[in-house]
């Protein structure tokens, strides 16, 4: 069974500081890969998703996040936070065809 | 906005009583998920439904079903309603089954007291 864990329910970072959000999951196979963004009192927003094409992949609002299947990570990344990206982010697992899983999610808070 | 569309956004009602969700899908999109949302569970996969047909289930209680219409719209009915059934019920949609993206509505906020 496919499964997610994130490091960390809750990260504090200063502003234009590196934004670093930690996520493994389990699957037997390499799978279908997101992280989904939700700001407060908003629904989840798709950040970027990695579909077994390049294994850095490139978000909206200047994240990034790499796949590593020996390590079974998809980290999430950005060099500078703003202000603006303190929210709740959730890394989710999709495997061909079975059904998502969303991880507990990290609230990210910019200090100013 | 996503295209997803979800009424009530805010629902108050009492514990024993019965109120039903509704989803409207992004035009286009055959798939709905129901997902429940609370402090304490995290994100939690309710159902899912593909044009119409049930796909897959998850952790959903025996108080709550779901449907979706031939026009692709879903509905959630929670009956017999406990206090601890408050939380944010969100719907999502996608294209295809299981590995395309999802579309989440911003959610319908149940308050049982």
């Amino acid at each position: 069974a496919q499964s997610v864990t994130q490091l960390g329910s809750h990260v504090s970072v200063s502003e234009g500081a590196l934004v670093l959000l930690r996520c493994n999951y389990s699957s037997s196979v390499p799978p279908y890969l997101f992280w989904y963004v939700q700001y407060p009192n908003q629904g989840l927003q798709l950040l970027l998703k990695y579909t077994s094409a390049a294994t850095l992949v490139k978000g909206i609002n200047g994240f990034e996040a790499e796949f590593k299947k020996s390590e079974t990570s998809f980290h999430l990344t950005k060099p500078s936070a703003h202000m603006s990206d303190a929210a709740e982010y959730f890394c989710a697992v999709n495997n061909y065809g079975q059904n998502f899983v969303f991880g507990p999610g990290t609230r990210l808070s910019v200090l100013p | 906005d996503s295209g997803v569309t979800q009424t009530p956004k805010h629902l108050i009602t009492a514990t024993g009583q019965r109120v039903t969700l509704r989803c409207s899908p992004r035009s286009g999109d055959l798939s709905v998920y129901w997902y429940q949302q609370s402090l304490d569970q995290g994100l939690q996969f309710l159902i899912q439904y593909y044009n119409g047909e049930e796909r897959a289930k998850g952790n959903i209680l025996e108080r709550f079903s779901a449907q979706q219409f031939p026009d692709l719209h879903s509905e959630l009915n929670l009956s017999s309603l406990e206090l601890g059934d408050s939380a944010l019920y969100f719907c999502a949609s996608s294209v295809v089954e299981g590995t395309g993206e999802l579309f989440f509505g911003e959610g319908s906020r149940l308050t049982v007291l």
